[in-house]
């Protein structure tokens, strides 16, 4: 799986859109971006994910450049509750294979301020 | 992701001790996997076990570590003479039977963890 790049942590008011953004210059044509995020004391929970195109679900949005080199995990409107480590993944998925054998980085912690 | 339940939420042995952590998979799930979270790193693959069999075990330390899910009952994950280096926090996820693109999309469901201290 390509390596990504997250800066350590980044502050957001609370209503305001959270921009958390992914460096992944090495990533190949079948990977596929994951965000997962980890509030404290829980277990990761699955965001969005995409491989080209820009993705929207209740949660967040994903932008992903078109040379595929980064992309942009938007909360539209933050809450206190969103406060947590965001992870940036890069994975190939396989249809029948091991796509359980998730692997984490450091992440973003995003600190959701009133 | 309440439906996946571990316990003890948190354990402390001393060194030497065995520890036993627990996962329930959420209703209707076969498959059970397990995670470590080393303190200030990210989280990694352990072992994945479907109900009586250890399917992929490539994450799990060659030592001291075993896993079992039997046809009735928890996942268990077994830690025999901890050291201070298995302090961790250790997560298990659940899919249904059959989902060959479980992890694919957004059914990676995850348990609230289990914290072990060894002191």
């Amino acid at each position: 799986d390509a390596k990504t790049t997250q800066p350590p942590s980044m502050d957001c008011a609370e209503g305001r859109a959270a921009n958390l953004p992914c460096n992944h210059s090495t990533i190949s044509g079948n990977e596929y971006v994951y965000w997962y995020r980890q509030i404290h004391s829980q277990g990761p929970q699955y965001i969005i994910h995409g491989l080209k195109n820009n993705e929207t679900n209740e949660m967040a949005s994903l932008i992903i450049t078109e040379d595929r080199k980064s992309s942009t995990l938007i909360l539209p409107h933050a809450t206190l509750r969103d406060t947590a480590v965001y992870y940036c993944i890069v994975r190939v998925v396989h249809s029948g294979g091991s796509n359980y054998k998730l692997t984490f980085g450091k992440g973003t912690l995003l600190t959701v301020n009133p | 992701n309440a439906g996946v339940m571990q316990n003890p939420r948190h354990l402390v042995r001393r060194r030497g001790q065995e520890a036993r952590l627990r996962c329930s998979p959420m209703k209707g799930h076969s498959h059970v996997y397990w995670y470590r979270q080393l303190p200030e790193e990210g989280l990694k693959f352990m072992v994945y076990l479907q109900k009586e069999n250890i399917i992929d075990e490539s994450g799990m330390p060659k030592e001291r570590f075993s896993a079992e899910f039997p046809k009735e009952g928890p996942s268990i994950l077994r830690i025999q003479q901890v050291v201070r280096g298995d302090s961790a926090a250790y997560f298990c996820a659940s899919s249904p039977p059959g989902q060959g693109n479980f992890f694919m999309n957004t059914e990676a469901f995850f348990g609230q963890g289990t914290r072990l201290t060894v002191v």
